[in-house]
């Protein structure tokens, strides 16, 4: 099974910053990378992609990149509702492994 | 516009059963990948299950022989029996759906609690 570590665990952010996640793969999982965000008692949403596609409807100021095992998640200028929990997850290999997550908190 | 909408869960004991349902809108489920993701309180996401083709089905060894997925095509709707449930499955349960990639969750539900406790 293939291990994916997210770092940092949290990112303290004020508004209008940038914001920038760190995903790694245990081993490389080419460009089946995707990124979820989740709000406090929700369902995560998807985001990104084949490491670097965006979702339906997700705005621009979220960008993904890498390929491989190291993969990163920027938001350019973080908004009020940008706050929560990311996610990364593999979809490469069976089962479909996510991170432990990167909780991005109000600086 | 996709709805997914998660019901069932409960407190139950340990060595009990629930069934979880997921009705589905927008989004044909004998038609797609269907899974059940969970989330232990405060914890990460965890795969439990996935039904697709033709009643194709797969489990995470924490629950193979306890848990069964499954789907009732004419209602449009997921189901997931659990039985001998045991504390440590305690979670958020959410069904999600993907298109293109089994692993790759396009919709998701709202989620639905299991408590196992005495």
């Amino acid at each position: 099974e293939i291990v994916m570590t997210q770092s940092p665990a949290t990112l303290s952010v004020s508004p209008g910053e940038r914001a920038t996640l760190s995903c790694r793969a245990s081993q490389s999982v080419s460009n089946t990378l995707a990124w979820y965000q989740q709000k406090p008692g929700q369902a995560p949403r998807l985001l990104i992609y084949g490491a670097s596609t965006r979702a339906t409807g997700i705005p621009a100021r979220f960008s993904g990149s890498g390929s491989g095992t190291e993969f990163t998640l920027t938001i350019s200028s973080l908004q009020s509702e940008d706050f929560g929990i990311y996610y990364c997850q593999q979809y490469n290999n069976w089962p479909g492994t996510f991170g432990q997550g990167t909780k991005v908190e109000i600086k | 516009e996709v709805q997914l909408v998660e019901s069932g869960g409960g407190l139950v004991q340990p060595g009990g059963s629930l069934r979880l349902s997921c009705a589905a809108s927008e989004f044909t489920v004998s038609s797609n990948y269907m899974s059940w993701v969970r989330q232990a309180p405060g914890k990460g996401l965890e795969w439990v299950s996935v039904i697709y083709s033709a009643d194709t089905t797969y489990y995470a060894d924490s629950v193979k022989g306890r848990f069964t997925i499954s789907r009732d095509n004419s209602k449009n709707t997921l189901y997931l029996q659990m039985n001998s449930l045991r504390p440590e499955d305690t979670a958020v349960y959410y069904c999600a759906g993907a298109i293109g990639n089994m692993w790759r969750y396009d919709y998701w539900g709202q989620g639905t609690l299991v408590t196992v406790s005495s």
